[in-house]
C-alpha cells in the first residue's frame, strides 16, 4: 500500500507571497492532519480534516488554512508568508474512526514539504 | 509549561547498548501514546503505539506507559548504528471525547549509536 505523499518536497518563497501544499493520504484513510516542524518549536499541530470538514484546529493564525477534497486529498495554504513560516510541513493520515479499534487513531506521516521563506 | 516534556539530548551510546528514552506529560486526558522515529530530512515513522499502562514489546523495542506517574518510556535493546535518529514521543486524547486526531509531541531526543 502506498504511503502518504506530499508535493512539492521543497519550496522557496519570498515574504508576502502565498503557498499551497498538497497531501495525498494512504488509500482508505479519511482523516488528514497537518503539522509544522521547526527546530525551535518542534512538531506543532495545525489542523485536521475528516470527511471534507475541519474537525480540529491548532493555535496558528488565520493565514494558515486548509481544505480536504472528496477523495480525502488535502491542501494547506499559507498566505502573506513570513520568515518564521520557514519549516517542514508534515501531513499525516489515519483510518476512519467509525470503524472502531485502537489502530484507527494511528497516524502515518508523509515525508514533508520543506518551505524556505526569504 | 509544555504538556509533554522530553529531554532533547543528544544521547550518544556504543553499539549494543540498551537505550532508554523518556517523556513526561501533564494532561491526564491523554490516552494514546506513540513513539516515532525521524531520520534527518524525513517524516516521522511510527515505531510503537499503546493505549494502556504497562509494557508493549516489538522486536528490540519496548514501550512502557505509567499513567499514574504520567511517564512513558521507550527502550531499545542491542542498539545499532541504524537506530541513530531523533525519537519523538506523541500523545492524543480519545477521539470520542473530543480529542480528534491531534497529536501532541515531545521535542524529540536525538540519539547517536556509535560503532
Amino acid at each position: 500500500k502506498a504511503g502518504v505523499t506530499q508535493t512539492p518536497r521543497y519550496l522557496i518563497k519570498t515574504r508576502g507571497q502565498q503557498v499551497t501544499l498538497s497531501c495525498s493520504p494512504i488509500s482508505g484513510h479519511r482523516s488528514v492532519s497537518w503539522y509544522q516542524q521547526t527546530p525551535g518549536q518542534g512538531l506543532q499541530f495545525l489542523f485536521e480534516y475528516f470527511s471534507e470538514t475541519q474537525r480540529n484546529k491548532g493555535n496558528f493564525p488565520g493565514r494558515f488554512s486548509g481544505r480536504q477534497f472528496s477523495n480525502s486529498r488535502s491542501e494547506m495554504n499559507v498566505s502573506t508568508l513570513e520568515l518564521g513560516d520557514s519549516a517542514l510541513y508534515l501531513c499525516a493520515s489515519s483510518l476512519d474512526f467509525y470503524t472502531g479499534g485502537a489502530d484507527q487513531e494511528t497516524q502515518y506521516f508523509g515525508p514533508g514539504t520543506r518551505l524556505l521563506v526569504l | 509549561q509544555k504538556e509533554v516534556e522530553q529531554d532533547p539530548g543528544p544521547l550518544s551510546v556504543p553499539e549494543g547498548a540498551i537505550v532508554s528514552l523518556n517523556c513526561t506529560y501533564s494532561n491526564s486526558a491523554f490516552q494514546y501514546f506513540m513513539w516515532y522515529r525521524q531520520y534527518s530530512r524525513k517524516g516521522p515513522e511510527l515505531l510503537m503505539y499503546t493505549y494502556s499502562s504497562g509494557n508493549k514489546e516489538d522486536g528490540r523495542f519496548t514501550a512502557q506507559v505509567d499513567k499514574s506517574s504520567k511517564y512513558i518510556s521507550l527502550f531499545i535493546r542491542d542498539s545499532q548504528p541504524s537506530d541513530s535518529a531523533t525519537y519523538l514521543c506523541a500523545m492524543s486524547r480519545n477521539i470520542l471525547t473530543g480529542g480528534g486526531n491531534k497529536l501532541t509531541f515531545g521535542t524529540g531526543t536525538q540519539l547517536k549509536v556509535e560503532l
